[in-house]
């Protein structure tokens, strides 16, 4: 079963900072890896994946995938208010998502 | 398209009291997931479905939890005998080919 740790658990940056987030996951079969953020009150809403070792970039948002060291990370660039929320990362290996703890991130103005 | 619908949005139970969750996928969507959510524990897979059929309940506590999906418009989870600690955030979501997930609002569960 898929085993995700998140770091750092919270973060707090000044508006238009990059913001890295980082993922390891366990399971290097997992198949694709998810990122997920999450207002207060709300669901987690899909953001980015990424299947292949590389990297995806979609807007503001980039993400890293090294299959070797069970790392992905998120980027993202000029960060805004309201881009704070708490960021889940998920792998998947075919069968249920499993998620990390998440980190939650204020970006003030 | 009005998402991934789950009822109610709150529910307060008297502990020994038994809570059902409902859950109605987008219409489409073959994969129906349920999770838990703490801040202790984070976002806990409970079970899953793909049409209709149950595939992996790994996750669900064998003795007062139980899920269904009687048709393919909507799945219950149910809690028995309800217990201070099943306090959570229950969450749903629904899957058209277990690529891309959609999240319900989830049911806030209060067990008193």
């Amino acid at each position: 079963q898929e085993k995700v740790q998140q770091s750092p658990e919270s973060l707090i940056v000044p508006e238009g900072a990059m913001v890295s987030l980082n993922c390891s996951f366990s399971d290097s079969a997992s198949q694709s890896i998810w990122w997920y953020q999450q207002h207060p009150g709300k669901g987690p809403k899909a953001l980015i994946s990424i299947f292949s070792n590389g990297n995806k970039k979609e807007g503001r948002l980039t993400v890293y995938l090294n299959r070797a060291s069970l790392h992905v990370s998120l980027h993202i660039k000029d960060s805004q208010p309201s881009d704070s929320a708490v960021y889940l990362c998920a792998g998947n290996n075919n069968n249920a998502p499993r998620f990390g703890a998440g980190t939650k991130l204020s970006v003030k103005p | 398209n009005a998402g991934v619908i789950q009822t109610p949005r709150h529910k307060v139970t008297g502990k020994g009291q038994e809570a059902t969750l409902w859950c109605e996928p987008i219409s489409g969507h073959s994969a129906v997931f349920w999770y838990r959510q703490t801040i202790v524990q984070g976002l806990e897979f409970l079970t899953y479905f793909r049409n209709q059929a149950p595939i992996d309940d790994s996750g669900m506590p064998k003795e007062r939890f139980s899920a269904q999906m009687p048709n393919q418009s909507h799945s219950t989870l149910k809690i028995q005998s309800t217990q201070p600690q099943d306090s959570a955030v229950y969450l749903c979501a629904s899957s058209r080919d277990n690529s891309d997930y959609t999240f319900g609002s989830g049911t806030r569960l209060l067990v008193i």
